[in-house]
């Protein structure tokens, strides 16, 4: 079945460093894919998504890139702060209506 | 627009109590879903429905948990009786069908079964 792996966590940045968070999946025919992010004591927000081949997804600083021969939609962004501190969530839709969620990266960005 | 709406917000009871928590999902929205997430399992898919028709309920874990959407607004999630393991956030989302929409989340229930 579909599934999602992204890096493990926590990672710890001091601002303005520069952040990664891998991911990548498994599935069959073209799914499209999606980055939430989740704040302390709230609901899963869309971050960005993609929906084909080689398409950039970008919101608020962040840039993730659809990536078909690597099976990978990687979440970068240039320079982080502390708002960023959250847990961030890689996932897929492959045509059921249903995500597949990876298990969630924490970011913590220090002063 | 208001977003998926979950009530209540915090729940503490004693195990075995009976528990309900309820969701009206955005209008227009023809998806719904459950989730539940813990620190141990992460993010678990219960159930969804499409046009309030259930669709898939394999993530359910027990019998004792059922979910109903009785019309287009609003879905309820039971918990009958409770018990300590089933302390967790639980999230309704709502999406709209044609085209791969995204999910939009509520805030959550976090649930205390004492």
């Amino acid at each position: 079945g579909d599934s999602v792996t992204q890096m493990e966590g926590p990672v710890t940045l001091s601002e303005e460093a520069f952040l990664t968070i891998n991911c990548t999946y498994t599935a069959t025919g073209y799914p499209s894919l999606f980055w939430y992010v989740q704040y302390p004591g709230e609901g899963l927000q869309l971050l960005l998504k993609a929906t084909k081949a080689d398409d950039k997804g970008s919101n608020k600083g962040f840039e993730a890139t659809y990536r078909k021969e690597t099976t990978s939609f990687h979440l970068e962004k240039g320079s982080v702060q502390v708002s960023d501190s959250a847990v961030y969530f890689c996932a897929l839709e492959g045509g059921s209506e249903k995500l597949v969620f990876g298990k969630g990266t924490k970011l913590t960005v220090n002063p | 627009d208001a977003g998926v709406i979950q009530s209540p917000r915090h729940e503490v009871t004693e195990m075995g109590q009976e528990v309900t928590l309820r969701c009206k999902p955005i209008s227009g929205h023809d998806y719904l879903f459950w989730y539940r997430q813990t620190m141990m399992r992460g993010l678990e898919l219960l159930i969804y429905f499409n046009n309030n028709v259930p669709i898939d309920d394999s993530g359910m874990p027990e019998d004792r948990f059922s979910a109903k959407m009785p019309n287009a607004s609003f879905s309820t999630l039971k918990i009958q009786p409770s018990e300590p393991r089933d302390s967790a956030v639980y999230f309704c989302a709502s999406s709209f069908s044609g085209g791969r929409q995204p999910q939009h989340f509520g805030d959550g229930t976090r649930l205390s079964i004492l």
